[in-house]
């Protein structure tokens, strides 16, 4: 099993809907979460952190479930804008500061 | 927040010969990284920099291959040695900051190999 998993997409929505992405991680003494932005030919960018009790963004909202062991990221009111690839990252389990991601989703905003 | 710079942002090699990318960081750091990133494809750690001593390196990666050094908390370079074709990728300095954790990252050298 994979450390982060996340359904590749893409996930092809029309403006304005409202989108749900989820991750799933297998360790389950990960302590920080974060969702990342990554536009074609771009580096990755930082999204938002998700925290325990979960954040909202504006349009964004973070969620952390840790007994099922995932993170969700929720996107109303769609822009075409918002078309990119999402990535998960995982870290802290055990102490360590290496991330782990996941293999991001791929999301198309259509007109 | 950190603000990363990179160079070169991108260059064109030959088989054979061997290319350094540096990084700069606008502040200092604890955690340094180098990831690649091939077309379409998610994020692969190389190593971590480590100031002062050898980089640790994730399984399929070496140092002969990728030497690193970080002489200070703001500033490394990996070197991609002895390039062949299936070098070409685009290489990705990130860096952790203070604080919660949260990773931020350069814009990355988009390298050919011919």
């Amino acid at each position: 099993r994979k450390e982060v998993e996340q359904d590749p997409g893409p996930f092809n929505v029309p403006e304005g809907a409202t989108v749900a992405f989820n991750c799933t991680y297998s360790n389950s003494a990960s302590q920080s979460f974060f969702w990342y932005r990554q536009d074609c030919r771009k580096e990755p960018k930082l999204l938002m952190s998700v925290y325990s009790s979960g954040n909202e963004d504006g349009r964004f909202t973070a969620q952390l479930n840790r007994a099922s062991q995932y993170i969700s990221l929720l996107i109303r009111d769609s822009k075409l804008s918002d078309s990119a690839t999402y990535l998960c990252v995982v870290n802290g389990a055990g102490g360590s500061y290496i991330p782990t991601f996941g293999r991001g989703t791929s999301l198309i905003v259509h007109p | 927040s950190a603000v990363i710079s990179q160079k070169p942002s991108r260059d064109i090699c030959q088989r054979g010969t061997s290319l350094t990318i540096q990084c700069q960081v606008d502040s200092q750091v604890t955690m340094m990284f180098w990831y690649r990133q091939q077309p379409g494809q998610s994020l692969t750690l190389i190593a971590t920099a480590n100031q002062g001593s050898e980089a640790t390196y994730e399984s399929g990666f070496v140092i002969d291959k990728f030497p690193i050094s970080r002489p200070n908390l703001t500033f490394s370079t990996l070197t991609v040695s002895n390039m062949s074709p299936e070098d070409s990728s685009i290489y990705l300095c990130s860096v952790i900051g203070q604080g919660p954790r949260e990773q931020y990252f350069g814009p990355g050298t988009r390298l050919t190999v011919t």
